[in-house]
């Protein structure tokens, strides 16, 4: 079945840089997409949003395109602090039902290098 | 605003036993979602209520997999008989119609 995924597993940054994470959805029907941040042993955290009627959304230090031509969404974290350390998953709904269902992709992993 | 709570928050098992997991949501929150994580996985939907109703289970959600939410606040996840691959992190997350959810930090099964 479509699912969602990301391309990179890892990623290494230095703090102070700024980070994409990227992710590719195959599901040209989905409208909703959601940005979790989750660090260990810890439930998946809200980082931002963005529905299917916009290209680009904007929040505290970060920043979630949408490429509906390519099926294509990135997080963009600006400034990088050691807090910023963890798993990133990015999450798509297309459940006809308005039930929000999500899908996530497998995560990755952000480690920010002092 | 207190979150969304889980309990309890690790749970060792003997295969073969019955595990009940409790998830209480923000209260002002009438859709309540159990999502199963194994590691280095995203988070797997398995069942979702608005209020009081299941309204969809996926086929993850074998038989022996059931979950209530009686008066459409907290909800229970129970494993019966339980199998070695049961072992996860059982997550919960509530919301608004519209809105994100928000996840509670999770119950960790260990199946041994």
């Amino acid at each position: 079945g479509e699912s969602v995924g990301l391309h990179l597993p890892t990623l290494s940054v230095q703090e102070g840089d700024n980070s994409i994470i990227n992710c590719a959805y195959s599901n040209s029907a989905s409208d909703y997409f959601i940005w979790y941040k989750q660090e260990s042993g810890k439930g998946p955290q809200f980082i931002i949003d963005i529905r299917s009627n916009m290209d680009k959304r904007q929040g505290q230090r970060v920043t979630v395109l949408l490429n509906k031509t390519v099926k294509h969404l990135s997080l963009q974290i600006a400034a990088t602090q050691p807090g910023d350390s963890a798993v990133y998953f990015c999450a798509e709904n297309f459940d006809n039902f308005g039930n929000e269902k999500l899908t996530f992709g497998t995560g990755t992993r952000l480690t920010i290098i002092p | 605003d207190t979150g969304v709570s889980q309990n309890p928050r690790h749970k060792i098992t003997k295969r073969g036993q019955n595990v009940t997991f409790r998830c209480d949501p923000i209260s002002e929150h009438n859709r309540l979602y159990w999502y199963r994580q194994t590691l280095g996985q995203g988070p797997e939907f398995l069942t979702y209520f608005q209020n009081e109703a299941q309204l969809e289970k996926s086929r993850l959600l074998s038989d022996r997999f059931s979950a209530e939410r009686p008066k459409g606040s907290f909800s229970t996840l129970e494993i019966q008989r339980t199998e070695q691959g049961d072992s996860a992190m059982y997550l919960c997350a509530s919301s608004r119609e519209n809105y994100g959810y928000t996840f509670g930090s999770g119950t960790r099964l260990t199946v041994v």
